[in-house]
């Protein structure tokens, strides 16, 4: 089955431990995202990767890093977590970046930063 | 980006047909019109896209105004299972091909 999984599905961690939610697809997509989702705010992208090694930051991306070293992985790697960053995370990808290419969510990543 | 505006919620009976509008009065010619919905406890869900022409997919059908400043989802014959958030987003693409997601229409079908 085609899908972007993502793990966990759920952190509760303290404020400093690093961690990293992972982000894999299945279909051979060279477009990846990373976006947050919060209350009032909608989603807004974090990071994202048109290809293997090549990656940007998007509207919010301080505090978190990324690295593309194989296509169907993204991690996103938060090094130092801070409360403000407790939000819902979700992992996209397409075939391509373009504008006729759908995206593909991943379940999302529900994450608690105490 | 350019702006979209829908209304924040809506209500429909099960297997009735339902007509979603979507205000962008501000798009430019390169900005395609896209759907997406989310489900309750889910990601965003790809539902269908256009840019000038009038689409149809196994999901819905979208309809573009000529001027193309309105467009509106149509949902056939909604199911208790379309309940979800409905998302009108323009994507002209700019260096990053992010999705720039409003606030969104709340569509609460009823049995």
């Amino acid at each position: 089955e085609a899908q972007v999984t993502q793990n966990p599905r759920y952190l509760i961690t303290v404020t400093g431990k690093k961690l990293t939610v992972t982000c894999s697809q299945n279909m051979n997509h060279e477009y990846m995202s990373w976006y947050r989702q919060d209350p009032g705010l909608g989603l807004r992208q974090i990071y994202y990767s048109m290809n293997v090694e090549v990656t940007d930051k998007g509207d919010v991306p301080e505090g978190y890093k990324v690295s593309r070293k194989e296509k169907r992985n993204f991690p996103l790697i938060l090094e130092s977590p801070s409360p403000n960053q407790t939000s819902l995370y979700f992992c996209a990808s397409s075939l391509k970046p373009g504008l006729v290419y759908e995206q593909y969510f991943g379940p999302g990543t529900r994450l608690t930063v105490t | 980006d350019a702006k979209t505006t829908q209304p924040n919620s809506m209500e429909s009976n099960e297997e009735e047909p339902v007509h979603l509008p979507c205000n962008h009065s501000t798009i430019s010619g390169t900005d395609y019109i896209h759907w997406y919905r989310q489900l309750p406890s889910q990601g965003p869900e790809y539902v269908i896209h256009g840019l000038t022409s009038n689409v149809n997919n196994r999901m819905a059908s979208l309809a573009i105004a000529e001027d193309r400043k309105s467009s509106t989802l149509i949902l056939h014959r909604a199911t208790l299972r379309d309940a979800a958030v409905y998302y009108c987003i323009l994507n002209s693409g700019g260096s990053n091909y992010k999705l720039t997601f409003g606030k969104g229409t709340l569509l609460t079908v009823n049995p």
